[in-house]
């Protein structure tokens, strides 16, 4: 079945440490996005692709970064850069005409 | 820019009870609608979706009307389930120097009663 698998499904880091989050699709999607979402929040975006080897920022990329080498994966860092980073990650993907998003099942990152 | 208002939440209504939960926007260009949905601890998934004016997006008994007059996508059931209970989250995708970012509201908490 076509998806997009995010893992791991909770992770958790101590403060001033990097991790890396995984989105994985085989949609075929060219387009990816990172998501972030806080309790009681709606959805702030973080950085986006629109195909490989391109991204850019979204609204709240300060803290992260991200790479896009291959259409299928879009990893996001989240760098001890990133003064908030507990938080539930999103990733999304869209693909050729169809104007809506699908989207992973997240990741609840908790920093300590 | 873009932008998507949504009632506030939580909404608690019993079983079987009618359901509406309001949205409205503003937009540049002539977006495509959508309602998701998220259940608990999940990602959002596709609830249904209109392209253009008049159009009435439909799936699982709900329903939304695309209404350009009033700018408005406003999300209805006839009679709702106690599986109801999620965040529904109203969203317009518009294309902006070739790019379709998404715009989000903030989400409407359901909770529905036995």
């Amino acid at each position: 079945d076509g998806g997009i698998t995010q893992s791991p499904k909770y992770l958790f880091r101590k403060e001033g440490q990097n991790v890396t989050l995984s989105c994985e699709q085989n949609l075929n999607h060219d387009a990816m996005y990172w998501y972030r979402q806080d309790p009681g929040q709606g959805l702030r975006l973080i950085y986006y692709s629109q195909i490989v080897n391109d991204f850019q920022k979204g609204d709240i990329a300060e803290g992260y970064s991200v790479s896009r080498e291959k259409k299928e994966s879009f990893p996001l860092t989240v760098t001890s850069a990133q003064k908030n980073p507990t938080a539930f990650y999103l990733c999304a993907s869209k693909g050729g005409r169809r104007y809506e998003q699908y989207f992973g099942p997240g990741t609840r990152l908790t920093v300590t | 820019g873009d932008s998507v208002t949504q009632m506030e939440g939580p909404v608690t209504l019993s079983e079987e009870a009618f359901l509406t939960i309001n949205c409205t926007y503003t937009a540049t260009g002539y977006p495509s609608l959508f309602w998701y949905v998220q259940y608990p601890g999940e990602g959002l998934q596709l609830l249904l979706k209109a392209t253009k004016a008049d159009d009435k997006g439909s799936n699982k008994g709900f329903e939304a009307t695309y209404r350009k007059e009033t700018t408005s996508f406003h999300l209805e059931k006839g009679s709702v389930q106690v599986s109801d209970s999620a965040v529904y989250f109203c969203a317009l995708s518009d294309q902006t120097g070739g790019s379709y970012i998404p715009t989000f509201g903030r989400g409407t908490s359901l909770i529905v009663h036995p």
